[in-house]
């Protein structure tokens, strides 16, 4: 077990496409989050899974973006017509609620540009 | 919403001194108060937390307090060295529908710059 991954690393796209990034969480973790960090700020939360029910998703930021974790292992988060505000680093984490607590593991995150 | 501001933005500390990054936090239910180590382009890591029932915990060169009271909670690092130079983060636990005290709010960051 290697982490969390995420991919891809880095995207670009133009504005008014659709992206969508995957995230596979730390094996037999059953809590997955979405984050999105803009330069010089810490992460920001938006939204997590617990297994595949999705129990918090007000904070994300606009109705283009969606997630899902469908089988409650992997997971997607989708960023519809894309905008150049939505340029940021997109970290995903994960975490075995339950067993040590609620430590929270980060993957690399996958840098988005929109031009 | 939980709030949590951190201080300094920016510390700057002679290789071998003790540094040390203040945050405070709004929500008197959060419980869970980790701090996150992140190097430039890389994942934030986790160095040490601290749960509400705890007042202080100390993992050898690095210890965290916590004053509920005050809401109110640090990171001590002492004995400096150049691999110490990132930015910090700290952050606190939000209580989200569903349960759960796991939906972390972060600070703005510390960028800790170690001088030789």
């Amino acid at each position: 077990d290697t982490g969390v991954s995420q991919d891809p690393r880095h995207k670009i796209t133009k504005r008014g496409q659709n992206v969508t990034f995957r995230c596979d969480p730390i094996s037999e973790h059953n809590r997955l989050y979405w984050y999105r960090q803009t330069l010089g700020q810490g992460p920001e939360f938006l939204t997590y899974f617990q297994n595949e029910a999705q129990l918090e998703k007000s904070r994300l930021l606009s109705d283009r973006f969606s997630a899902e974790r469908p089988k409650g292992s992997f997971s997607t988060l989708e960023i519809q017509r894309t905008e150049q505000g939505d340029s940021a680093m997109y970290l995903c984490a994960s975490s075995l609620l339950g067993f040590s607590g609620n430590t929270i593991y980060f993957g690399e995150g996958s840098w988005l540009t929109v031009v | 919403g939980e709030n949590v501001e951190q201080h300094p933005s920016t510390l700057s500390v002679q290789e071998g001194d003790s540094a040390v990054i203040k945050c405070t936090y709004s929500d008197s239910a959060s419980n869970y108060f980790p701090w996150y180590k992140q190097e430039l382009g890389k994942r934030p890591q986790l160095i040490i937390d601290i749960r509400s029932n705890v007042g202080e915990k100390k993992d050898q060169r690095i210890a965290v307090t916590l004053n509920k009271t005050a809401k109110h909670f640090s990171l001590h690092i002492t004995e400096t060295q150049p691999e110490d130079s990132a930015v910090y983060f700290c952050a606190a636990s939000l209580l989200l529908s569903g349960g759960g005290a796991d939906g972390l709010t972060f600070g703005k960051g510390t960028h800790l710059i170690i001088q030789p």
